[in-house]
């Protein structure tokens, strides 16, 4: 079964330094990978997606992700972390047997001045 | 870009009444919809997928008399949350499939449900 975890609850990070946000994965076949952001109240905003080619993929916001299939790992990242960056972050796989997608827990990212 | 929209954006209600929450896709024809309940601090739980034309699937453990779903067009799936009780309260979103091979997705902003 297909399966996605973020091992880290809450990530704080100051403002202007580099930030990474943990993913790792666990599918049958070729993975299908996004993030995506929510803040509160809201819906989901999709960031970025690995479906295949490059092993990093940028996206919106200037984040970026980078697919590691040895590690199976897809770490979003961001060289240089703003305080309205700060939300609630998803990983997710697709692959579910409805056709959804499957979620990891959420990462809290803090972002202070 | 693919928009999906939804009808309200949040409802405050009394215990034992209905609710309808309507999620369309404004500027695609999405032949599934989902539907996703998140409680706070929480990750998104899928409750149902909806199939236009058929009767929408339920996830194990979610009530399919309690959480009445119709997907009577590509464009527009309801929710109805029927004799809504205060445990009902919740952040419900639901998300489109664009038909992509790779279930790629599209989110409504969601729907805060709070039942007195």
């Amino acid at each position: 079964a297909q399966s996605v975890a973020q091992p880290e609850d809450q990530v704080n990070v100051a403002e202007g330094n580099p930030l990474t946000v943990k993913c790792t994965y666990s599918v049958s076949g070729n993975p299908y990978l996004f993030w995506y952001v929510q803040y509160p109240n809201r819906g989901l905003q999709f960031l970025l997606k690995y479906i295949t080619g490059d092993n990093l993929v940028k996206g919106s916001y200037g984040f970026e992700a980078e697919f590691n299939k040895s590690q199976t790992s897809f770490h979003l990242k961001k060289p240089s972390a703003l305080v309205s960056d700060s939300a609630l972050y998803f990983c997710a796989v697709g692959g579910g047997s409805q056709g959804n997608l499957i979620f990891g827990k959420g990462t809290k990212l803090s972002v202070k001045p | 870009g693919a928009v999906v929209s939804q009808h309200p954006s949040w409802v405050i209600c009394k215990s034992g009444t209905s609710v309808k929450i309507e999620c369309r896709s404004l500027d695609f024809q999405a032949t599934t919809m989902f539907w996703y309940r998140q409680f706070p601090k929480q990750s998104l739980m899928l409750m149902a997928t909806s199939n236009e034309g058929s009767k929408a699937t339920y996830e194990q453990g979610v009530e399919k008399d309690k959480f009445l779903i119709n997907h009577a067009s590509l464009t527009l799936s309801t929710l109805t949350v029927t004799s809504a009780h205060p445990e009902d309260s919740s952040f419900y979103i639901c998300s489109a499939n664009t038909g992509a091979s790779y279930n790629e997705q599209f989110f409504g902003p969601g729907t805060r449900l709070t039942v007195l």
